[in-house]
């Protein structure tokens, strides 16, 4: 069990451009969530998975976002026409089955900076 | 709507006294509560659950928590600090009538433990 990984940990962009991130979850977990922290704020819900199946979206998740999981395993995220608002953490979790007492695992995080 | 919430910015212990970061909770039907912590720039690790049955919780790194249903809360609690425990600590719960699955968040409280 490596836990859950995500990359890259840190990344700058320009406004206007397009940015993806990976989350790697932990091997055989099959729900798959994605959250965005802003500093000083506890962790918000965007989206989630199970299995390749996306099954949730968060109101926070405007058209500009997309989120994929091919085959199930790792996940992407996507910010089109990245705005100075989108600058935050942006966490990854899994979890084994998406039961509501599962305990979801998070990785390390990406922090994402839109000059 | 199920919501957390953390009434203390920041808590102030000194090394080796006793510590408490509160958290109360309000969702319909029977919650499930979680505790996470969070270090500087790094990802939220797991530090215990609540699902049912014995009200005091135990988890990782000697922390444990009590679940008190008329009061609707869930302390996270230490008989003894460390300096190594300053960190962000976060509650979240989940609501076990929901689809989701995803955890909601309180906005955190900041431990700060002085030798």
């Amino acid at each position: 069990d490596t836990g859950v990984s995500q990359d890259p940990r840190h990344k700058i962009t320009k406004r206007g451009q397009n940015v993806t991130f990976r989350c790697d979850p932990i091997s055989e977990h099959n729900r798959l969530y994605w959250y965005r922290q802003t500093l000083g704020q506890g962790p918000e819900f965007l989206t989630y998975f199970q299995n390749e199946a996306q099954l949730e979206k968060s109101r926070l998740l405007s058209d500009r976002f997309s989120a994929e999981r091919p085959k199930g395993s790792f996940s992407t995220l996507e910010i089109q026409r990245t705005e100075q608002g989108d600058s935050a953490m942006y966490l990854c979790a899994s979890s084994p089955a998406g039961g509501p007492t599962d305990t979801q695992y998070f990785g390390p995080g990406t922090r994402l900076t839109v000059l | 709507a199920q919501s957390v919430a953390q009434p203390e910015d920041q808590v102030n212990v000194a090394e080796g006294n006793p510590l408490t970061v509160k958290c109360t909770y309000s969702v319909s039907g029977n919650p499930y509560l979680f505790w996470y912590v969070q270090y500087p720039n790094r990802g939220l690790q797991f530090l215990l659950k609540y699902i049912t049955g014995d009200n005091l919780v135990k988890g990782s790194y000697g922390f444990e928590a009590e679940f008190n249903k008329s009061q609707t809360s869930f302390h996270l609690k230490k008989p003894s600090a460390l300096v190594s425990d300053s960190a962000l600590y976060f509650c979240a719960v989940r609501d076990p009538g929901g689809s989701q699955g995803n955890l909601i968040f309180g906005k955190g409280t900041k431990l700060s433990v002085k030798p």
